[in-house]
């Protein structure tokens, strides 16, 4: 079964500070990947996506993520973070027509944006 | 605007009251999910619904049940709460299994 992996449990940065959040999944095979957020009190929303194509993929508010396959990640950035960026960042995997769970998330990566 | 409903987005039962808990959607999606989410944690999915077929993960306790009368509606029951069942629910849909999941926003289950 796949696992995703998110390392960093906590990020604490400035504004205007460029975020990198780790993804690592575990399946060798074909994968779906995305990033959601969940902004305090508010429900799980999509970042990105990444199906196919060209693996730097943007998505809402700035953010984009590169899929690289020969390292299994997905990391998440943003080039200058604002406070409103404060949310917990989860990604999560699936493997078309496998017949298993249909999305695995990570641990979740908690932001903080200090001014 | 098309999206995922959930009522109530509060409840508070009784150890062992039977509790349901309610979604609907308005964008015609054929999947729809089941999630807990306890406090700084991943969602955890219970199970999930391809149009009628229902799909169990195994690991889910008997307590947890689930009903889709139709397209739009899917409830979650449990049977017996315990305190361990406090947490986050959260519903979403989807247009296949493998799509995009749309999230509710919740409902928050507290156990006396």
């Amino acid at each position: 079964a796949q696992s995703v992996s998110q390392h960093n449990h906590h990020v604490i940065l400035s504004e205007a500070a460029s975020l990198e959040l780790g993804c690592n999944y575990s399946y060798g095979g074909t994968v779906n990947l995305f990033w959601y957020v969940q902004y305090p009190g508010q429900h799980l929303q999509l970042l990105l996506k990444y199906f196919s194509g060209d693996p730097l993929v943007k998505g809402i508010k700035g953010f984009e993520a590169e899929f690289i396959k020969s390292k299994f990640s997905f990391n998440l950035r943003k080039p200058s973070v604002q406070w409103s960026d404060t949310a917990e960042y989860f990604c999560a995997v699936n493997v078309p027509n496998s017949g298993n769970t249909p999305l695995v998330f990570g641990k979740g990566t908690r932001l903080s944006v200090i001014a | 605007d098309a999206m995922v409903i959930q009522n109530p987005r509060y409840q508070v039962t009784q150890f062992g009251k039977p509790v349901t808990l309610s979604c609907s959607q308005t964008l015609n999606h054929n999947v729809m999910y089941w999630y807990q989410q306890k406090s700084s944690q991943a969602p955890k999915l219970l199970f999930h619904y391809y149009d009628k077929d229902f799909n169990n993960e195994a690991d889910t306790p008997d307590n947890f049940q689930s009903r889709r009368p139709n397209t739009s509606f899917c409830f979650l029951d449990i049977r017996s709460p315990g305190l361990g069942d406090a947490a986050m629910y959260l519903c979403a849909t989807s247009a296949g299994t493998y799509n995009e999941q749309f999230f509710g926003p919740g409902t928050r289950l507290t156990v006396l």
